[in-house]
């Protein structure tokens, strides 16, 4: 079966500081993967999305990138932290396990991480 | 600009009672619809996901329905627990070239009171 992990799982930085949030899939091969933010009061937000290693595209602008250097590991970071980044950090997979005929009907389904909690103070 | 909106925000039931969340999508082109369930500090499981050709998908106690043209989904939720507190999302996916983006909206607090 297919896991997601997220690591670390909660995260207090300065402004100012560097980011790096890792997210990996296990069970699975070539997944489309996606970063959420959750900030309090709003609802999810797709910051980030990737259908290959080397391929992001990004939603929205903002002081963050992502890469994905493996297959089934997405990272999300940050040079410099603002206060605005504050929140809860979902990282997503959806996959082909139905293969195209699926993904073209629509049965594409995304599964998601625990999430890191990140405070920036 | 595809939104989505819950209604209610917030919602107390005592035990047993069956409820009604609303989800409403402004951009009737969709994907599919997903509903998902967030407890406290947790990351989102996925209840149900109706393909936008479909009119309903069941499982357990939950049903979920959608009205393309009308941009409504609701999702039915029978003999309440306590167990089924949580907050409940509704996401709508819409083609995004090699994905599937999600929009969601903000939410419903369920309270189920024993």
């Amino acid at each position: 079966s297919q896991t997601i992990h997220q690591w670390p799982a909660t995260l207090v930085q300065p402004v100012g500081s560097p980011l790096s949030l890792e997210c990996t899939v296990e069970g699975t091969s070539n997944p489309n993967l996606y970063w959420y933010r959750q900030a309090a009061g709003r609802g999810l937000q797709l910051l980030f999305y990737s259908v290959g290693i080397g391929q992001i595209s990004s939603e929205v602008p903002q002081n963050l990138s992502a890469s994905r250097p493996q297959d089934r590991q997405f990272i999300l970071s940050s040079k410099k932290l603002l206060l605005s980044d504050s929140g809860f950090y979902l990282c997503a997979w959806s996959g082909v396990d139905r293969g195209l005929a699926g993904w073209l009907a629509g049965e594409e389904t995304q599964y998601f991480g625990p999430g890191t909690r990140l405070l920036v103070l | 600009k595809q939104e989505v909106t819950q209604i209610p925000a917030a919602l107390s039931v005592p035990e047993g009672e069956n409820l009604v969340l609303n989800c409403s999508f402004t951009d009737s082109a969709i994907y599919n619809l997903q509903w998902f369930r967030q407890d406290p500090g947790k990351g989102l499981t996925s209840l149900l996901l109706i393909q936008s050709s479909q009119r309903e998908q069941t499982s357990g106690r939950l049903n979920a329905s959608l009205d393309k043209s009308s941009g409504r989904s609701t999702l039915y939720i029978a003999a309440s627990q306590p167990g089924d507190s949580a907050t409940y999302l509704c996401a709508v996916g819409y083609y995004g070239g090699a994905t599937n983006k999600l929009i969601f909206g903000t939410g419903t607090l369920l309270a189920v009171q024993p």
